[in-house]
């Protein structure tokens, strides 16, 4: 299996609170995502990077920022977290052996948050 | 716009065939992936399919179908086990973005 974790498992917050998800991993994988995911919306893509400080937005990304320093960690961040982001949020990360190759992805265990 | 259909819900018999369909429209298309999820788990890799015809992996085959933007996901001897949501998902033309479906539940009757 992909060595992927992501903190915390679960987390309960108020409306507006600033709230941070953290994705690792050990496999040296360039691409990381994040993802939620929602009953009747299947995987959504919030953000990715393809390199230690380089990202793009994806097509639900309104209310989140991510960071990504180092090439093992990748930061989700909702800066004041509404009813709307209760979700379960993956984390992914991809090798990119060039666009020919297969760079199928590795999913985290995911994050259950609940927003009050 | 983009977008992948498949079908919300199926049903099958332990030990029959199930066949699950993926139709797509995406701007640009470089590789088919299924995924299987288990209520509560993430989901991991089964197929891949960037050439049109069927790749097979044990009980698991997937077709593709490029100029009629058609994929499927065939489960043969049906398992227990294999009661879950499967995903269909398309990597965007010439990027490393993904494109997914929002699913198929599979249910396996003894």
């Amino acid at each position: 299996d992909a060595g992927i974790t992501q903190s915390p498992r679960h987390k309960v917050t108020e409306t507006g609170t600033p709230v941070t998800l953290r994705c690792h991993q050990t496999e040296n994988h360039r691409y990381m995502y994040w993802y939620r995911q929602d009953p009747g919306h299947g995987l959504r893509l919030i953000h990715y990077s393809y390199g230690v400080k380089d990202t793009d937005k994806g097509e639900v990304s309104d209310g989140y920022s991510v960071s990504r320093s180092k090439t093992e960690d990748f930061l989700l961040t909702l800066e004041s977290a509404t009813s709307s982001q209760t979700s379960v949020y993956f984390c992914a990360i991809s090798p990119g052996l060039g666009i020919a190759g297969r760079n199928e992805q590795f999913f985290g265990p995911g994050t259950r948050l609940t927003v009050l | 716009g983009q977008n992948i259909d498949q079908p919300t819900e199926m049903t099958a018999t332990e030990g029959a065939i199930v066949q699950i369909n993926c139709t797509y429209q995406t701007s640009g298309f470089n590789g088919l992936f299924w995924y299987q999820q288990h209520a509560g788990e993430a989901p991991t890799f089964l197929s891949y399919n960037v050439l049109d015809g069927l790749e097979e992996k044990g009980r698991f085959s997937s077709f593709l179908s490029r100029s009629k933007g058609y994929s499927y996901l065939l489960l043969k001897e049906l398992q227990m086990k294999d009661s879950a949501s499967y995903l269909c998902a398309v990597r965007d033309g010439g990027t490393y973005k993904y494109i997914f479906g929002t699913g198929t539940r599979l249910k396996v009757l003894a």
